[in-house]
């Protein structure tokens, strides 16, 4: 079955430090890979998606991951947070072309604490 | 704001009630799916509807049910509610139709927060 890890579980850095969070996932095939972010009592929003191609992607607020697929991760980066960028991070992956396809597997959400 | 909109925004009730939650999908978009975020269990997925059909079936409990109208919207049943029932419930809408037919993005609602006591 589909996994996603995200092994930290929280982050606290200061502002304009660089962020890196982890996000592994288990499964062979074709996957398309997400990051989602939550802001305190908001919904979910797409900070950035990997379909297919160039393995760096750009998203918004000046995020990017890199899909690496030798080591099945898909790390979440941005060179210098903000304190706005506090919010919970979920890495989420979508396996296509079998029938369980339809869903995302949400990894467990790295929550991230800037101070200002 | 992503298009998909959920009523109520909150919702307190208490144990052995039933309740009704209603997901407006984005405009065009055929799919919607249904998402349980807790505490302890994180992000769940329950179910997915495609124009209608119910496609995919995830960690559902048969106390919960759900369907999608002819005019797409969505409506997630849960009755003999329990403490444990509490949670954020997202819907999620799609214009793919998922499974086999490629990438899938999805887009948020903000939630309904259920506060069972």
């Amino acid at each position: 079955a589909q996994s996603v890890s995200q092994h930290n579980h929280h982050v606290i850095l200061s502002e304009a430090a660089s962020l890196e969070l982890g996000c592994n996932y288990s499964y062979g095939g074709t996957v398309n890979l997400f990051w989602y972010v939550q802001y305190p009592g908001q919904h979910l929003q797409l900070l950035l998606k990997y379909f297919s191609g160039d393995p760096l992607v750009k998203g918004i607020k000046g995020f990017e991951a890199e899909f690496i697929k030798s080591k099945f991760s898909f790390n979440l980066r941005k060179p210098s947070v903000q304190w706005s960028d506090t919010a919970e991070y979920f890495c989420a992956v979508n396996a296509p072309g079998y029938s369980s396809a339809s869903k995302i597997i949400f990894g467990s959400g790295t929550r991230l604490s800037i101070r200002p | 704001d992503s298009g998909v909109t959920q009523t109520p925004k909150h919702l307190i009730t208490a144990t052995g009630q039933r309740v009704t939650l209603r997901c407006s999908p984005r405009s065009g978009d055929l799919s919607v799916y249904w998402y349980q975020q807790s505490l302890d269990q994180g992000l769940q997925f329950l179910i997915h509807y495609y124009n209608g059909e119910e496609r995919a079936k995830g960690n559902i409990l048969e106390r919960f049910s759900a369907q999608q109208f002819p005019d797409l919207h969505s409506e997630l049943n849960l009755s003999s509610l329990e403490l444990g029932d509490s949670a954020l419930y997202f819907c999620a809408s799609s214009p793919q139709r998922g499974g086999t037919s490629g990438y899938n993005e999805q887009f948020f609602g903000p939630g309904t927060r259920l506060t069972v006591l």
